[in-house]
C-alpha cells in the first residue's frame, strides 16, 4: 500500500539552528499538509499546500516556518531558527483530491528535539 | 473556533469486551469526521471516515456513528483484542476552503489486557 515517507525520523538540534524536515507524499496525491504534535498535546494543523502554493496556514505557522515542493516528489518544512518550543513530532500528510471522503494519509512523523 | 473533546482520556479493559469511545465537537458545520489510530512512535492511521450527510460507518469490528446536530460521535469496538491497544483520535474537517484541515481531539489511550 502506498505510504507517505518522512525523514529524518528523529533530529536533535541546537536552539537557533535551521532545520529541514522532508516528506515524500504518495505519488498521485495533489494536496499536502504539515501537522505537529507537542508531547502530551493535541495534533495541530500547520499548513496546507496545493498547486505549488500555500492554501491555508495556522497562526502557529509564522515567518520562521516555510514549505516547499522543490521537485516532483519531495515536500519540505523548514524552520529557520528553531526555538525550544518547536520540539514536537511533525507529521506530513497527503491527499489525492476532493471526493467527499477526503482521507489524509499520514507519514510516521519526524521527531524534532531542540536543545 | 472548533474544539474537539474526547472522553475518556484513558481506558483499560479485558480482552473480549465491547467498548465505546466518545468524541464531541463544538461547531456542527463540519464536512466530515474521522477516527484515527496512533501507535507509539508511529503515524496516524485512518480507521473510519463519516461524511457529514452520513450517520455511521463500519469496518470489521469498528463502528462509528455521527450525530452532527448534537456535535457527537462514538467509536464502538466489538470484542476488543490486545492488538487494539493504541491511542484513538477523533478529528473533524471544516470543509469550505479548508479541505484537509483537521481539528483533533486529545485522544483516548486504550489498553486491552489479555
Amino acid at each position: 500500500e502506498p505510504e507517505v515517507t518522512q525523514t529524518p525520523s528523529h533530529q536533535v538540534t541546537q536552539m537557533g539552528q535551521e532545520v529541514i524536515l522532508r516528506c515524500v507524499p504518495i505519488s498521485n496525491h495533489l494536496y499536502f499538509y504539515w501537522y505537529r504534535q507537542i508531547l502530551g498535546q493535541k495534533v495541530e494543523f500547520l499548513v496546507s499546500f496545493y498547486n505549488n502554493e500555500i492554501s491555508e496556514k495556522s497562526e502557529i505557522f509564522d515567518d520562521q516556518f516555510s514549505v516547499e515542493r522543490p521537485d516532483g516528489s519531495n515536500f519540505t518544512l523548514k524552520i529557520r531558527s528553531t526555538k525550544l518550543e518547536d520540539s514536537a513530532m511533525y507529521f506530513c500528510a497527503s491527499m489525492k483530491g476532493f471526493s467527499g471522503a477526503n482521507v489524509l494519509t499520514f507519514g510516521a512523523g519526524s521527531r524534532l528535539t531542540v536543545l | 473556533k472548533q474544539e474537539v473533546t474526547q472522553i475518556p482520556a484513558a481506558l483499560s479493559v479485558p480482552e473480549g469486551e465491547n467498548l465505546v469511545l466518545n468524541c464531541s465537537f463544538t461547531d456542527s458545520a463540519i464536512y466530515n469526521l474521522q477516527w484515527f489510530r496512533q501507535d507509539p512512535g508511529k503515524g496516524l492511521t485512518s480507521l473510519l471516515l463519516i461524511q457529514s450527510s452520513q450517520r455511521e460507518q463500519t469496518s470489521g469490528r469498528l463502528n462509528a456513528s455521527l450525530d452532527k446536530s448534537s456535535g457527537r460521535s462514538t467509536l464502538y469496538i466489538a470484542a476488543s483484542q490486545p492488538g487494539d491497544s493504541a491511542t484513538y483520535l477523533c478529528a473533524v474537517e471544516a470543509g469550505g476552503t479548508s479541505y484537509g484541515k483537521l481539528t483533533f481531539g486529545q485522544g483516548t489511550i486504550l489498553t486491552v489486557h489479555p
